[in-house]
């Protein structure tokens, strides 16, 4: 297994365009993440999904994000109509429930800038 | 929601020192997990502690779970170059995913001089 992977790693946007990030979880793993960071900061939770039901998405910026996992393995996050403000780094997460422990497994992220 | 407060911002040591941080809450979390992130990468988990109270090593790492539930604090023992980079510590409050997803500190930027 290689681990989360993400793509595209880098994407750079104009204002007032959509785009979308896609996150391949680790296999066996039923949960998928998304988290934002913006620099500086540490990562803050976006939405979540088990297999491919979304269990909590209040956390989503604002009605321009969303996210999908239809068949619950790989995910997509899209922003529409973007904004300045949106420049950040998306990273995804996945964890399996299995062990109990639930412990979350990062990709290395995809970074946006919007001009 | 709930704030971590990560200290000290950054760190500037010598190769060789021993290292110290620590994160505090004013809210009780059930599992604590110390990550370090590399620039342009995703943050890597280092530690996870589960049990207030709870002592845990994984190599020159060494990280507590405070007995109030309330704070965690990193030890990294002779530190060496590759150790560079932020250090975050996330807690979560309930037992596992879902809007408990974990919270995260602001980081602690640790350089090392040769």
């Amino acid at each position: 297994d290689t681990g989360v992977s993400q793509n595209p790693r880098h994407k750079i946007t104009k204002r007032g365009q959509n785009v979308t990030f896609r996150c391949d979880p680790i296999s066996e793993h039923n949960r998928l993440y998304w988290y934002r960071q913006t620099l500086g900061q540490g990562p803050e939770f976006l939405t979540y999904f088990q297999n491919e039901a979304q269990l909590e998405k209040s956390r989503l910026l604002s009605d321009r994000f969303s996210a999908e996992r239809p068949k619950g393995s790989f995910s997509t996050l899209e922003i529409q109509r973007t904004e300045q403000g949106d420049s950040a780094m998306y990273l995804c997460a996945s964890s399996s429930t299995a062990s109990g422990a639930n412990v979350l497994t990062f990709g290395a992220g995809s970074r946006l800038t919007v001009l | 929601g709930q704030q971590l407060n990560q200290s000290p911002q950054s760190m500037f040591i010598q190769e060789g020192e021993d290292v110290s941080m620590n994160c505090t809450s004013s809210s009780i979390f059930n599992t604590w997990l110390w990550y370090k992130q590399d620039p342009g990468e995703g943050p890597v988990l280092l530690i996870a502690l589960y049990k207030a109270g709870e002592l845990t090593s994984n190599g020159r790492l060494t990280a507590q779970f405070g007995i109030t539930r309330k704070d965690s604090f990193l030890n990294i023992s002779a530190s060496i170059p590759s150790d560079v980079g932020i250090y975050f510590c996330a807690g979560r409050w309930g037992s596992g995913g879902g809007a408990d997803g974990l919270t995260f500190g602001k980081g602690t930027h640790l350089i090392i001089q040769p």
